[in-house]
């Protein structure tokens, strides 16, 4: 069965240090998300792509946070310098299309010390 | 934005036990999912229902779009279901951005 793949599932960091997770959706799935998900709160999302394309990044912090999806396939979400107020878990999701449902990966728990 | 809040927040039931989450949304919307999130952090999609009723195995759904809320049932309910649960719908005026409900947390007991 087709699943979303991501890596690392677990990263321990220092505040300032740089961090990077990793997403593989299914195959065939034009469409990618990356959310961030609190402690007893639903997820929320970060970053949507259409392929290789940027469709959604208002509740990306940007001056921090940096996601790409060179090759429209894998994605990469980057955090640098990470801040405590980072530590979440991190799912990586993705879609046929915009409007089709959304298959979840699962997730990185980012812990920053 | 669109508000989804879920209840109860929080139930305890004893295996075999029958229970009915709810759903509630401020919205039209076009599509829902309900979502498993288990002890790991996974959330396993469970239904995509805009309306309609669906079941697979114990579990079941209902969407009422018209009234603004969705029901899922379980049924004969297993340790294995234990979890938070949560619906998603997409924020008004896209097709995907989906806001998140308020989740349910549920427990299951021998």
């Amino acid at each position: 069965e087709a699943e979303v793949a991501q890596s690392p599932r677990y990263k321990i960091t220092e505040k300032s240090q740089a961090v990077a997770f990793w997403c593989d959706p299914i195959s065939g799935h034009a469409t990618l998300y990356w959310y961030r998900q609190i402690l007893g709160q639903g997820p929320e999302l970060l970053v949507q792509f259409q392929d290789e394309s940027v469709v959604d990044d208002s509740q990306l912090p940007k001056d921090r946070f940096s996601a790409e999806r060179l090759k429209g396939v894998d994605s990469t979400l980057k955090i640098q310098p990470a801040e405590l107020g980072d530590s979440a878990m991190y799912l990586c999701a993705s879609s046929l299309g915009t409007s089709n449902e959304q298959f979840f990966g699962p997730g990185t728990r980012l812990t920053v010390l | 934005g669109i508000q989804v809040e879920q209840s109860p927040p929080d139930l305890i039931l004893q295996e075999g036990a029958n229970s009915t989450l709810r759903c509630n949304f401020s919205d039209s919307v076009n599509n829902l999912q309900w979502f498993h999130q288990n002890p790991w952090g996974q959330l396993i999609n469970l239904f995509y229902i805009p309306s309609g009723t669906k079941q697979n195995g114990r579990l079941s759904a209902t969407t009422v779009a018209t009234e603004r809320y969705s029901l899922l049932y379980i049924s004969s309910s297993q340790t294995t279901d234990s979890g938070v649960y949560f619906c998603a719908v997409p924020i008004t005026g896209t097709a995907s951005k989906l806001t998140f409900g308020t989740g349910t947390r549920l427990q299951v007991t021998l």
